[in-house]
């Protein structure tokens, strides 16, 4: 099964703008996990949010689970351009009882204009 | 902030040669993973290893590859004969539990196998 298929592909914004991503999977999970990966660099955590959570808030970010309907969004508010980058969602697979991978999506990439 | 580091920043080696990429995780994490990212996918998980065992290995990890933990702090993937398709960036990663909990991940070793 896929796991984490984010949308839009790319999306492309201006300076001060609202950014939002959504993420879909398949299995059940115990948490999912947002990351910006800068071009060609490693990837960044930014937030992680359980299974039993439904929102969580770290500075200009905000995420939201839905797990009846297995998808995330992920919201960067006021935009800017050092915003600019890939973002991937990740899921553990609870469904395969213990795995420890976690599952990565083809991801967003943002465009932030200045 | 502690974080995990990688060596080398990038590789190029000829067909069928070893490589051996090293990782230093965060020196209080206990599980260590490598991904793979080839350009412009996804990332996708290779191995997680506990306890100087590999815990959990997926259909990319055959024969060709394998990994140590040679002391206290390093952890080091091998391709023994390298192929073209092993072109990408490899990602070192640790947690200090299992996956429930966030993955650091490292810059990245970008291999190019010519």
């Amino acid at each position: 099964s896929q796991q984490g298929e984010e949308d839009p592909q790319a999306l492309s914004i201006q300076e001060g703008e609202n950014a939002t991503m959504n993420c879909s999977y398949k299995t059940s999970i115990n948490n999912l996990q947002w990351y910006r990966q800068n071009s060609g660099r490693g990837l960044v955590h930014l937030i992680l949010i359980r299974s039993n959570e439904r929102e969580k808030h770290s500075g200009r970010l905000r995420v939201t689970l839905d797990t009846s309907k297995k998808s995330s969004s992920l919201l960067i508010t006021a935009s800017r351009a050092a915003d600019t980058a890939s973002y991937f969602c990740a899921t553990d697979d609870r469904g395969q009882g213990g795995s420890e991978k976690l599952v990565f999506g083809k991801g967003t990439k943002l465009t932030v204009n200045p | 902030e502690p974080e995990v580091t990688q060596t080398p920043s990038h590789q190029v080696t000829q067909m069928g040669q070893e490589v051996i990429l090293r990782c230093v995780p965060i020196s209080n994490h206990l599980y260590f993973y490598w991904y793979r990212q080839i350009l412009g996918q996804k990332v996708e998980f290779l191995v997680s290893f506990y306890n100087n065992e590999i815990s959990e290995k997926s259909e990319i990890f055959d024969d060709q590859f394998s990994v140590e933990r040679p002391d206290g702090s390093n952890f080091t993937l091998k391709i023994r004969s390298t192929k073209l398709e092993d072109s990408a960036m490899y990602f070192c990663a640790s947690s200090v539990v299992r996956v429930v909990e966030t993955q650091y991940f490292g810059p990245g070793t970008r291999l190019l196998v010519l």
